[in-house]
């Protein structure tokens, strides 16, 4: 079945570090691939997404590239600042899957001064 | 404001006992879905709706029941809560269905203990 596996967190990074959290997936088809946020006691919110191969998603200076080659959708940033402290989910839905989403466990950042 | 709204925000509720959590959307999306989010395990799929009248199960529907009798609202029902139940849960719509591509938009959540 399809999975989405992330690199464990937490990640603790001073402001201004580049920050890289690792995605691979596995998935039938051609997947769109999607990060969302979630900020301490809020929700989900989409932060960035690519539909199909070598796309690249952007938003609020992250980055992430679809690479089907390796099957990755790696996020960056290359100065992140203590309002990026969140947690980090790679999510993809498959096609022909009713658009369900299939998350990984998610990626702590913390950001200090 | 559009969006997603969950009710209760929180809830202690004591095991065996009845749950039903709110949830509605004024976005007029097609599908919406319910997952819970369970600490090192992500967010997990729950029950979704591709359209009003239609209700699918998703990784982990055991102990939980939906409907959907219009667009708008998709409450969750948990006949007899279970300690394991214990779990923040969130609520999500898209406008589509179909493909891959819409993005799901995600409700505040709710906070549900069970003891």
């Amino acid at each position: 079945g399809d999975s989405v596996t992330q690199m464990e967190g937490p990640v603790t990074l001073s402001e201004e570090a580049f920050l890289t959290i690792n995605c691979t997936y596995t998935a039938t088809g051609y997947p769109s691939l999607f990060w969302y946020v979630q900020y301490p006691g809020e929700g989900l919110q989409l932060l960035l997404k690519a539909t199909k191969a070598d796309d690249k998603g952007s938003n609020k200076g992250f980055e992430a590239t679809y690479r089907k080659e390796t099957t990755s959708f790696h996020l960056e940033k290359g100065s992140v600042q203590v309002s990026d402290s969140a947690v980090y989910f790679c999510a993809l839905s498959a096609s022909g899957t009713a658009s369900k989403l299939t998350f990984g466990t998610g990626t702590r950042l913390q950001v200090t001064l | 404001i559009a969006g997603i709204t969950q009710a209760p925000t929180s809830q202690i509720l004591a095991a065996g006992r009845r749950m039903t959590l709110r949830c509605t959307q004024d976005m007029r999306h097609n599908a919406m879905y319910w997952y819970r989010q369970d600490l090192g395990l992500g967010l997990r799929l729950i029950h979704y709706s591709n359209t009003a009248g239609t209700t699918g199960k998703g990784e982990v529907p055991d102990g939980y029941s939906v409907s959907r009798a219009n667009t708008d609202d998709f409450p969750l029902t948990l006949a007899s809560a279970v300690p394991s139940q214990t779990s923040v849960y969130f609520c999500a719509s898209r406008r589509s269905a179909d493909g891959g591509t819409d993005t799901q938009y995600f409700g505040p959540g709710t906070r549900l203990t069970v003891l």
